[in-house]
């Protein structure tokens, strides 16, 4: 089955534990994105990749890191998380280009303390 | 800077009506606009992605349609069914940036 999935689906974590969401799809696709969901600001996106080894800044990149280093994955990275980031974080890929179908994970809730 | 807009925010029908929801931009460098569908605490979606060169697809009891000249889509939902409530997004494939921009969403409740 097609899908892009993410890890942890949820999480609670303290100010400054670093953590990282994984995600993976399997369908071989190039453009891969994170975006965050928040009461009364939708959904914006946080960096994206194009491709292996190339990412670039969304739209909210402070606080967060990414790295492409295969295909199928796209972890976000939060090295010193902080109460306002506490929000819902989605994957999403297309085949190459953000204006290809894009396709999105199930969500990962994050709590920080 | 690209802005979506989606009316209504809310909406509840019974079940059975026939029903349009708007998605309008300010910006006409979009390239394609895709609907999602999200439910309580659930991922977005994908319904339908309307490509620049369209005007409007369909899949099932759903049909969407773009103009790009007068910066709006609508989502047709026939024959609602209390299945149907989530929330609608509508999301524009901006030509810059490599993302999406959202709209607020439609927030549907169909009564049985």
């Amino acid at each position: 089955e097609a899908q892009v999935t993410q890890n942890p689906r949820y999480l609670i974590t303290v100010t400054g534990k670093k953590l990282t969401v994984t995600c993976s799809q399997n369908m071989n696709h190039e453009y891969m994105s994170w975006y965050r969901q928040d009461p009364g600001l939708g959904l914006r996106q946080i960096y994206y990749s194009m491709n292996v080894e190339v990412t670039d800044k969304g739209d909210v990149p402070e606080g967060y890191k990414v790295s492409r280093k295969e295909k199928r994955n796209f972890p976000l990275i939060l090295e010193s998380p902080s109460p306002n980031q506490t929000s819902l974080y989605f994957c999403a890929s297309g085949l190459d280009r953000a204006y290809n179908e894009q396709f999105f994970g199930p969500g990962t809730r994050l709590t920080v303390l | 800077k690209q802005e979506v807009t989606q009316i209504p925010a809310a909406l509840s029908v019974p079940e059975g009506e026939n029903l349009v929801l708007n998605c309008s931009f300010t910006d006409s460098a979009i390239y394609n606009l895709q609907w999602f569908r999200q439910d309580p605490g659930k991922g977005l979606t994908s319904l339908l992605l309307i490509q620049s060169s369209q005007r409007e697809q369909t899949s099932g009891r759903l049909n969407a349609s773009l103009d790009k000249s007068s910066g709006r889509s609508t989502l047709y939902i026939a024959a609602s069914q209390p299945g149907d409530s989530a929330t609608y997004l509508c999301a524009g494939h901006m030509e810059y940036g490599n993302k999406l921009v959202f709209g607020a969403g439609t927030i549907l409740r169909v009564k049985s």
